[in-house]
């Protein structure tokens, strides 16, 4: 079955210091690839996507590429700020039409 | 405007209760789903519904039971609760069942502890 593998937290970074958190997944056929963020007390919501081999989905200076070839979409961004701690999610809509989500990756970041 | 939105957001009850969650969404959208998130943080699929009617039921007990009323609304109903049923329960939905590119919208979630 589809199934999201990703590296465990906490991650712990000062602010501006460079972010990667990785993601590897296995799916049938061309899953859509997708990473989320869950901030404290509150729901998961949608951070970027990407629907095809070599997408890449940014948003709010977070990025990913899809990978076909390593079957991995690693979130990234170049400078994390003390509001993008919360809790990361990579996730996938495969063959079975249902979003099925890593384990999450908690980030922490200092002033 | 919320756009999924479920009641209550915390629910405190006793073993052996039966309780209810409510679920409702103002986006349109046909596809509707629980999730259960525990201490971890680690997200479990329990049911979908596509249209009012049940798609996936993944192993869930029998005590839960979901109820769709219509396409906006999917309730969660669990019978002789446990301490294992602690939680946060999730609710999401999303437009198009066989559209993979579509994402997941999430409410905010009930957390529900049995004592």
């Amino acid at each position: 079955g589809d199934s999201v593998t990703q590296m465990e937290g906490p991650v712990t970074l000062s602010e501006e210091a460079f972010l990667t958190i990785n993601c590897t997944y296995t799916a049938t056929g061309y899953p859509s690839l997708f990473w989320y963020v869950q901030y404290p007390g509150e729901g998961l919501q949608l951070l970027l996507k990407a629907t095809k081999a070599d997408d890449k989905g940014s948003n709010k200076g977070f990025e990913a590429t899809y990978r076909k070839e390593t079957t991995s979409f690693h979130l990234e961004k170049g400078s994390v700020q003390v509001s993008d701690s919360a809790v990361y999610f990579c996730a996938l809509k495969g063959g079975s039409y249902i979003p099925t989500f890593g384990r999450g990756t908690s980030l922490i970041v200092h002033p | 405007d919320t756009a999924v939105s479920q009641t209550p957001k915390y629910l405190v009850t006793q073993m052996g209760n039966d309780k209810s969650i409510k679920c409702e969404q103002n986006l349109g959208h046909d596809t509707m789903y629980w999730y259960k998130q525990d201490s971890k943080k680690f997200l479990k699929i329990m049911f979908s519904y596509n249209n009012k009617e049940l798609i996936i039921n993944e192993t869930v007990p029998n005590r839960f039971s979901p109820k769709s009323p219509d396409k906006a609304h999917l309730n969660l109903h669990i019978n002789s609760l446990e301490l294992g049923d602690s939680a946060v329960y999730f609710c999401a939905s999303s437009q198009g069942f066989a559209t993979g590119g579509t994402e997941a919208f999430f409410g905010q979630g009930t957390r529900l502890t049995v004592v």
